[in-house]
């Protein structure tokens, strides 16, 4: 079964409504936690690595004021898309490692359209 | 210079055939290495681990070179279901398990 539970699965919003996506790990805990989005046609993109208890680090490119991450416990990562405009449809998937190896566990993804 | 590059296909083969991917990583220090599935839509999962040795699972078999910097994925006696888009994902130890991905090989099986 999954590991690594992503929610919600789709999203439609307005332009300029902010959006929350969650990211937890079912049966370990999660020091590390990565968050990529996927355009159409295009490869996984990192976007930020989300530590527990401290700040997330951000991929060169990715703004971090309209990126939100907060890793308040060790099994939940949220990614926060504020004033969400339509270039920001994608698909967001988040990602953790059990602490015994490096495969990455992947969450269901969740896509995101702003009209 | 791209840190893993693909060739993105797509490649179209009959049910039945023998297909292989290659794929190429820059970072000399990257030490894991996988390769994951992806179908349309939906999230990566994992096909399976590259060793040095090289490793086999059913009808996938993937190879890993560290002098040539390059790992290949073999499919063989292909099925309808093996249409997908295959990800070679490399990662180093210093990276903290941050996976760098390919974009991609498409795989689609035909009758």
């Amino acid at each position: 079964g999954a590991v690594v539970s992503q929610h919600p699965s789709w999203v439609i919003c307005k332009s300029g409504t902010s959006v929350k996506i969650e990211c937890r790990s079912l049966d370990f805990q999660a020091t590390t936690m990565f968050w990529y989005r996927q355009f159409p046609k295009q490869s996984l993109m990192l976007m930020a690595t989300s530590n527990e208890g401290s700040k997330a680090t951000y991929e060169q490119g990715v703004e971090k004021d309209k990126f939100l991450i907060n890793h308040a416990s060790l099994t939940l990562s949220t990614l926060t898309v504020t004033s969400a405009h339509p270039e920001d449809s994608s698909f967001y998937i988040c990602s953790a490692s059990r602490p015994e190896g490096p495969e990455a566990f992947f969450g269901q993804g969740t896509r995101l359209t702003v009209v | 210079r791209k840190e893993v590059e693909q060739d993105p296909g797509p490649f179209n083969v009959p049910e039945g055939a023998t297909v292989a991917f290659n794929c190429t990583y820059s970072n000399s220090a990257s030490q894991s290495f996988f390769w994951y599935r992806q179908d349309c839509r939906k999230e990566p999962k994992l096909l399976m681990s590259v060793y040095s040795s090289g490793n086999e699972d059913g009808r996938f078999t993937a190879q890993l070179n560290r002098a040539s910097q390059y790992i290949s994925l073999l499919i063989r006696d292909s099925k309808l279901s093996d249409s997908a888009t295959y990800l070679c994902v490399v990662s180093f130890t210093g990276g903290g398990n941050k996976l760098t991905f390919g974009t991609g090989t498409q795989l689609k099986v035909e009758l």
